[in-house]
């Protein structure tokens, strides 16, 4: 269980747009920054999304996130196969003094 | 090009110790916080520990604390993670990152099993 809630999977054809929600509370996403992270299987976990919104170079602008709130979204457009993988949201909790994942969510491209 | 590869996993016995090391390079290591993330055999990640550049703050997961102690070698640009008292469900990769997650390594297999 964790102190994040993501859900546990998403769905969508090549070409769509998939959206993953992370809902947190005011003790951390409502005071930090939200990291997003694509695990492809059996890899290590890569960042795609930095600081609620910003990409890393060489991570392309079909992947955005946002945050409002207590809440923050994961968008990927033009869904690729290659896409497929494991993605989780990240946060600094203030009141566990411990950076928080949630449980993940996974993508399928039907 | 950051590399950060993860050394000492292996398989122990429930109460043992293991200590675990991570090799930075091509980056001043001094400059970034680093961490230790988790993830057991098909479940998610969790963050383990981490540490301010002189190593003077550490944090801990609670599942770990009194048990690990992360630190940090910065003339030999290396992480540690002495694990002591290990149960079965410290079983997992562990991975070593830059801050709390802009670079990982391909992580380190423990298995505490008797």
């Amino acid at each position: 269980q964790s102190v994040l809630t993501q859900p546990p999977s998403v769905s969508a054809a090549p070409g769509q747009k998939v959206t993953i929600s992370c809902s947190g509370t005011r003790f951390n996403i409502g005071h930090n920054p939200v990291s997003w992270y694509q695990q492809l299987s059996g890899t290590a976990p890569k960042l795609l999304i930095y600081d609620n919104d910003k990409r890393p170079s060489g991570i392309p602008d079909r992947f955005s996130g946002s945050k409002s709130g207590t809440s923050a979204t994961l968008g990927i457009t033009g869904l690729q196969t290659g896409d497929e993988a494991d993605y989780y949201c990240g946060t600094w909790d203030n009141s566990l003094s411990a950076y928080v994942f949630a449980t993940g969510t996974e993508v399928n491209v039907l | 090009e950051v590399q950060l590869v993860e050394s000492g996993g292996g398989l122990v016995q429930p109460g043992g110790s293991l200590r675990l090391s991570c090799a930075a390079s091509g980056f001043t290591f001094n400059d970034y916080w680093m961490s230790w993330v988790r993830q057991a055999p098909g479940k998610g990640l969790e963050w383990v520990a981490n540490i301010k550049q002189d190593g003077s703050v550490t944090h801990y997961v609670d599942s770990v604390k009194g048990r690990f102690t992360i630190s940090r070698d910065n003339a030999k640009n290396s992480l540690y993670l002495q694990m002591n008292s290990l149960r079965a469900d410290d079983t997992a990769v562990y991975y070593c990152a830059r801050k709390t997650g802009e670079y990982w390594g391909q992580g380190t297999l423990v298995t505490v099993s008797s």
